[in-house]
């Protein structure tokens, strides 16, 4: 597509329900960020996908949270037993190479709502 | 990524050229400078980036000091639809992929657009 594309745009979920969030990248690019942010703050970096490498995970906040990379393109994030602390904007982009030489395109995101 | 430095704010009038300054002075050589602003309600967009040389594009130049210990976003004429968070960044060529090569957002310029 012309874009990084995320799917829901809104979600409202109540609180200790799952959710799930799509990203769908823009064509051959290898490179898939998931970041979320807070009202008012900057963005928090979640999990990172490479091509065929295994993601690299270290920004997850708590093992509620789980992401997958189906084909090395689309992207679903997964939260379980959602929390209040969780409501935020969550946020993909994707680049060319590992390194964003070329720059990394985001998505509009996904705005989360725990209730 | 190695730290940024920006203002907080920063305001200007409408149609005139804005100078958004960054410094960044433990740049290793192999860090590239990135920009990007986020518009109200949307997700980050990217701007410009640059290693050594002055860069430009449509949206914007890029301006590196020749130590490039500090760069400058410039915007040629200012426009209301300019007025967003600008961020600068740093990005590391070298990086093998990673949750540590993730684009590190700090607090960027917060850019008011007076008409």
């Amino acid at each position: 597509g012309a874009g990084v594309s995320q799917s829901p745009s809104n979600k409202v979920t109540e609180k200790g329900k799952d959710v799930e969030l799509r990203c769908d990248p823009i064509s051959g690019h290898t490179a898939l960020y998931w970041y979320r942010q807070s009202l008012g703050q900057g963005l928090e970096f979640l999990i990172y996908f490479q091509g065929n490498s295994a993601p690299d995970k270290s920004g997850l906040p708590s093992d509620r949270f789980s992401a997958e990379r189906t084909g090395g393109s689309v992207s679903t994030l997964t939260i379980q037993r959602t929390q209040q602390e969780d409501s935020a904007v969550y946020l993909c982009a994707s680049s060319s190479n590992s390194w964003g030489a070329d720059g990394y395109t985001f998505g509009s995101g996904t705005r989360l709502t725990v209730v | 990524d190695a730290k940024t430095t920006q203002p907080n704010s920063m305001e200007s009038n409408e149609e005139e050229p804005v100078h958004l300054p960054c410094n960044h002075s433990t740049i290793s050589g192999t860090d590239y400078i990135h920009w990007y602003r986020q518009l109200p309600s949307q997700g980050p967009e990217y701007v410009i980036h640059g290693l050594t040389s002055n860069v430009n594009n449509r949206m914007a130049s890029l301006a590196i000091a020749e130590d490039r210990k500090s760069s400058t976003l410039i915007l040629h004429r200012a426009t209301l639809r300019d007025a967003a968070v600008y961020y600068c960044i740093l990005r590391d060529k070298s990086g093998s992929g990673g949750g540590a090569d993730g684009l590190t957002f700090g607090k960027g310029t917060h850019l008011i657009i007076q008409p």
